[in-house]
């Protein structure tokens, strides 16, 4: 499995856009890039998956460049509710395994 | 129903106690996990169940032992756990092990005293 390295922590302000980079150097070709968000006490939540270039969907974006070796999370507009601990994930598909890496504690100030 | 859901939520038990968590989803997943997380650590993967079998133990010692009745439920049974066994207990399903979106539920909050 691909090591992952997050920053630990990122602060905005709502209405901004938010991007998070994921660096895995050593990506192997059939792996896929995942992102969860997770609030206190709760369980993670998937957010966005992708291969190459670029995944949109009605929560995110995810950008991947062309050598694979990271990727950003980009939060559109943040609000207050967007402050939770993303997790970015790196594994073949039928791994069989999720593992979390460290995350990156996002916090959204008025 | 997209949901996965756990009991019970909080826990309370001494350390001579046996208890069980419950996991349980109706999407017709075959692949079910359970995890472990402490505060403020990223979850850690302890068993997986492929089909009703178990196919991965993280090395997960034998005072937790799992167990998956139907493809539905799955279940964590704990006995004479240690205070470092408190932690928040994640189960988890996917619609096969190959798949990478996972649906997890709220998690069973256990403190061993």
């Amino acid at each position: 499995l691909a090591k992952t390295t997050q920053p630990i922590s990122m602060d905005s302000y709502e209405g901004q856009e938010v991007n998070i980079t994921c660096s895995h150097n050593n990506i192997a070709t059939n792996d896929y890039i995942t992102w969860y968000q997770q609030f206190p006490s709760q369980g993670p939540r998937f957010i966005i998956q992708g291969y190459k270039t670029k995944v949109t969907n009605e929560v995110a974006s995810l950008f991947i460049p062309a050598d694979r070796k990271s990727s950003t999370l980009s939060l559109p507009r943040v609000s207050l509710s967007d402050t939770a601990v993303y997790y970015c994930l790196v594994g073949l598909q039928g791994a069989q395994k999720l593992v979390f890496g460290q995350g990156t504690r996002l916090t959204i100030n008025p | 129903d997209t949901e996965v859901t756990q009991t019970p939520k909080h826990l309370v038990m001494g350390m001579t106690n046996k208890k069980s968590l419950k996991c349980e989803q109706h999407m017709g997943h075959r692949a079910m996990y359970w995890y472990k997380q402490k505060a403020k650590k990223p979850p850690e993967l302890m068993f997986v169940y492929s089909y009703e079998k178990l196919s991965i133990n993280e090395s997960v010692p034998s005072r937790f032992s799992p167990e998956c009745p139907n493809s539905s439920l799955l279940n964590l049974h704990l006995h004479a756990l240690q205070p470092e066994d408190s932690a928040l207990y994640l189960c988890a399903s996917s619609q096969e092990v190959r798949v990478t979106e996972a649906f997890f539920g709220q998690g069973t909050r256990l403190t061993v005293v």
